[in-house]
């Protein structure tokens, strides 16, 4: 168990709907990031936050957005989806300090869009 | 720039059969920091290892052992009597000391036939 939980595990939506995908980092970490995984394909980096301030940004479409909270948890939220957004979406974080700090992944959350 | 290069996309072995997989990066980076992760079957991204430029030792974990030589600049991930539970997608990353950010190899999938 790498401590980051994500929720929900699962999510079936029909296109031109808005999710919203959460995750809690593990405790002490201040960084969080958010992955896409498209079948078969690699990771595709979207955007990090540290502190609750965007630190980061990757290959995020505009019809995404994040944010990090007070209490450190995220949020990515999806809009206007089209079947081509359909993958896994990962959130990892990671300790304050130094580039050596490894990122800790969650399970993932599976988008299917319809 | 910086890059990792996994140039084997899959490999299949017959278990217990010793397994390498390559990792070339580049960087201009003179403190930079090397990982592996292994996504299974199941999805979950788990960390395995990291390594400090500075730190050129190689690393042995049970049957997991890594080799890591600046002179040809590759960090190369050998399994030693693979099993079938070793059957997995195995990604290398980067990190350089002048932008924090992450950089993927396309990562090797890896079957184990029993």
């Amino acid at each position: 168990d790498s401590g980051v939980t994500q929720t929900p595990k699962h999510l079936i939506t029909a296109t031109g709907q808005r999710v919203t995908l959460r995750c809690s980092p593990r405790s002490g970490d201040l960084s969080v990031y958010w992955y896409q995984q498209s079948l078969d394909q690699g990771l595709q980096f979207l955007i990090q936050y540290y502190n609750g301030e965007e630190r980061a940004k990757g290959n995020i479409l505009e019809r995404f957005s994040a944010q990090q909270f007070p209490d450190l948890h995220s949020e990515l939220n999806l809009s206007s989806l089209e079947l081509g957004d359909s993958a896994l979406y990962f959130c990892a974080s990671s300790a304050p300090g130094t580039g050596n700090s490894p990122l800790h992944f969650g399970n993932g959350t599976r988008l299917t869009v319809t | 720039a910086q890059k990792v290069t996994q140039a084997q996309t899959e490999i299949s072995v017959v278990e217990k059969e010793d397994v390498t997989l390559d990792c070339v990066y580049e960087t201009r980076d003179t403190t930079y920091y090397l990982f592996w992760y292994k996504q299974p079957p199941s999805g979950e991204l788990v960390f395995l290892i990291r390594r400090n430029s500075f730190d050129e030792q190689n690393e042995i974990s049970g049957r997991y052992s890594w080799n890591f030589q600046k002179s040809t600049s590759s960090f190369n991930f050998t399994i030693t009597a693979s099993q079938v539970v070793d059957s997995a997608v195995y990604f290398c990353a980067l990190r350089g000391d002048s932008n924090y950010q992450l950089i993927w190899g396309a990562g090797t999938k890896l079957i184990i036939k029993p």
